[in-house]
């Protein structure tokens, strides 16, 4: 079993609609997690942070994350052009892996007019 | 300029040679990261150091090796004993636990 497993894609969705990413973890024991958006070609950019269950906003984006089920998503409303992209999901492992930060392999996201 | 600086940006290595990427950052943070990227692929983490004179394996170290002497510098060696080396490396760097990775623009490497 992967660590951290994501949905390869690619994931299409129309332009205003909204997209659905989602990331499971193994460790039971993580406590952050991490949503990248990365352009091909390019460094991986954070777009959102989670600690605690729940939903965490910010403008279009809203992380969820649910530690019993050990997933995290991140939802994209209003989806624009721009927003086509891979999604990377990165989990912090706890106690002595601390600094041990591993990515899912990402969800390609294409945004359609 | 404040960040995480990689070089070259593109890298070429014949067979049989070892390489040396560059990865030098003045966040002044302890903890530093490197990822290869396959295409289509996600970020695999190679190795990590919390601390200079300190550095752990990742999940795929074997024909890599590292070393950090200065907490601003981790340079990665790709070794003959890596026999699929193309691919994207990232360099990367944390302040502390649960915060963000700020990355370097990355490293291409391609074998001859």
């Amino acid at each position: 079993q992967k660590e951290v497993e994501q949905n390869s894609g690619p994931l299409s969705v129309p332009e205003g609609a909204i997209a659905s990413l989602n990331c499971t973890y193994s460790d039971r024991g993580s406590q952050s997690f991490f949503w990248y958006r990365q352009y091909s070609g390019k460094s991986p950019e954070l777009i959102m942070s989670i600690y605690s269950n729940g939903d965490k906003e910010d403008g279009r984006f809203t992380a969820q994350l649910n530690k019993a089920s050990q997933y995290v998503s991140l939802l994209i409303r209003d989806s624009q052009p721009s927003d086509s992209a891979t999604y990377l999901c990165a989990v912090v492992g706890l106690g002595s892996s601390a600094s041990k930060i591993i990515f899912g392999s990402g969800t390609r996201l294409s945004i359609r007019p | 300029d404040g960040g995480i600086t990689q070089s070259p940006k593109y890298l070429f290595r014949k067979e049989g040679q070892n390489v040396t990427l560059s990865c030098e950052q003045n966040l002044n943070h302890d903890a530093m990261y490197w990822y290869r990227q396959d295409p289509g692929q996600g970020l695999r983490l190679i190795y990590y150091s919390q601390i200079v004179n300190d550095f752990q394996k990742g999940d795929i170290a074997e024909g890599y090796s590292v070393s950090r002497e200065k907490k601003e510098s981790f340079p990665l060696t790709v070794t003959s004993a890596q026999k699929n080396p193309t691919a994207f490396y990232l360099c990367a760097a944390k302040g502390g636990t649960g915060e963000k990775l700020f990355f370097g623009s990355g490293t291409q490497l391609s074998v001859l």
